[in-house]
C-alpha cells in the first residue's frame, strides 16, 4: 500500500516560516491535500490539491508538490497555527485514500 | 451552511457490532461521495471507508474489509457505517466527511467533517 511519511514533530519561532513535509513514491503525480487539527476538534482542510487554499484559510498557508516530497508551507506563523497537520492523498492503484502519520507543529 | 452529525457511537464488546451515522444537511446529499474517517486515542487520521454519491461504488481500507459495511439513504440523508466483529483496536472517534469536488471537477479532498462519535471496543 502507499505510505505517506511526514516528520512527527516541527517548531518554528513566531514570525518565522514553518515547513512540513510529506514524502511519498512519486507523490508529485498525485494530487495532495492537507489538514489541520487541533485538540479536541475535526480536522480542517487546509490546502487542497497541492496548492489550493480553500475560503477562509489564510494566505500565509500555501503549498507544493514535486519529485518525492509535498510541502506545506505556513509563512509568519502564529501562536493560534499550533496544531496537527496532516497530508493525504488518494491512491488510484488500490482505490484507497491514504494520510500521512502526522505532524505536530510547536509555536515556540 | 453544511452540516454533518454522527451518532451511534457507544461500548461495545469484543466481536460485537455497532451501527454509525451521519445526518447530512445543507447540501445536495447525492451529489457527493462521502467517507469515514477514524482517529484512535492519541493517534493520527485513518481513512476507514468511502461511498460514491449514487452509492454504486464502495471503498475500505485493507484493515476494516469484510467486518465493515458503508451505505447511504437518500431520502433520509445519511450516510452509515456497519460495524461488526469489532476489535479493542477499531477504538476511536469516527469522523463523517464529505468528498468536495473542485471547480476543475476532480473530487478526491475531504472538504467537510463531522465533529466525530467515540466507539469504544472493550470488555
Amino acid at each position: 500500500s502507499y505510505v505517506l511519511t511526514q516528520p512527527p514533530s516541527v517548531s518554528v519561532a513566531p514570525g518565522k516560516t514553518a515547513r512540513i513535509t510529506c514524502g511519498g513514491n512519486n507523490i508529485g503525480s498525485k494530487s495532495v491535500h492537507w489538514y489541520q487539527q487541533k485538540p479536541g476538534q475535526a480536522p480542517v482542510l487546509v490546502i487542497s490539491y497541492d496548492s489550493d487554499r480553500p475560503s477562509g484559510i489564510p494566505e500565509r498557508f500555501s503549498g507544493s508538490n514535486s519529485g518525492n516530497t509535498a510541502t506545506l508551507t505556513i509563512s509568519r506563523v502564529e501562536a493560534g497555527d499550533e496544531a496537527d497537520y496532516y497530508c493525504q492523498v488518494w491512491e488510484t492503484r488500490t482505490d484507497q485514500w491514504v494520510f500521512g502519520g502526522g505532524t505536530k507543529l510547536t509555536v515556540l | 451552511e453544511v452540516q454533518l452529525v454522527e451518532s451511534g457511537g457507544g461500548l461495545v464488546q469484543p466481536g460485537g457490532s455497532l451501527r454509525l451515522s451521519c445526518a447530512a444537511s445543507g447540501f445536495s446529499f447525492s451529489a457527493y461521495a462521502m467517507t469515514w474517517v477514524r482517529q484512535a486515542p492519541g493517534k493520527g487520521l485513518e481513512w476507514v471507508s468511502g461511498i460514491t454519491g449514487g452509492g454504486e461504488a464502495t471503498y475500505y481500507a485493507d484493515s476494516v474489509k469484510g467486518r465493515f459495511t458503508i451505505s447511504r439513504d437518500k431520502s433520509k440523508k445519511t450516510l452509515f457505517l456497519q460495524m461488526n466483529s469489532l476489535r479493542a483496536d477499531d477504538t476511536a472517534i469516527f469522523y463523517c466527511a464529505r468528498v468536495g469536488i473542485s471547480r476543475t471537477g476532480s473530487s478526491s479532498h475531504f472538504d467537510y467533517w463531522g465533529q466525530g462519535t467515540l466507539v469504544t471496543v472493550s470488555s
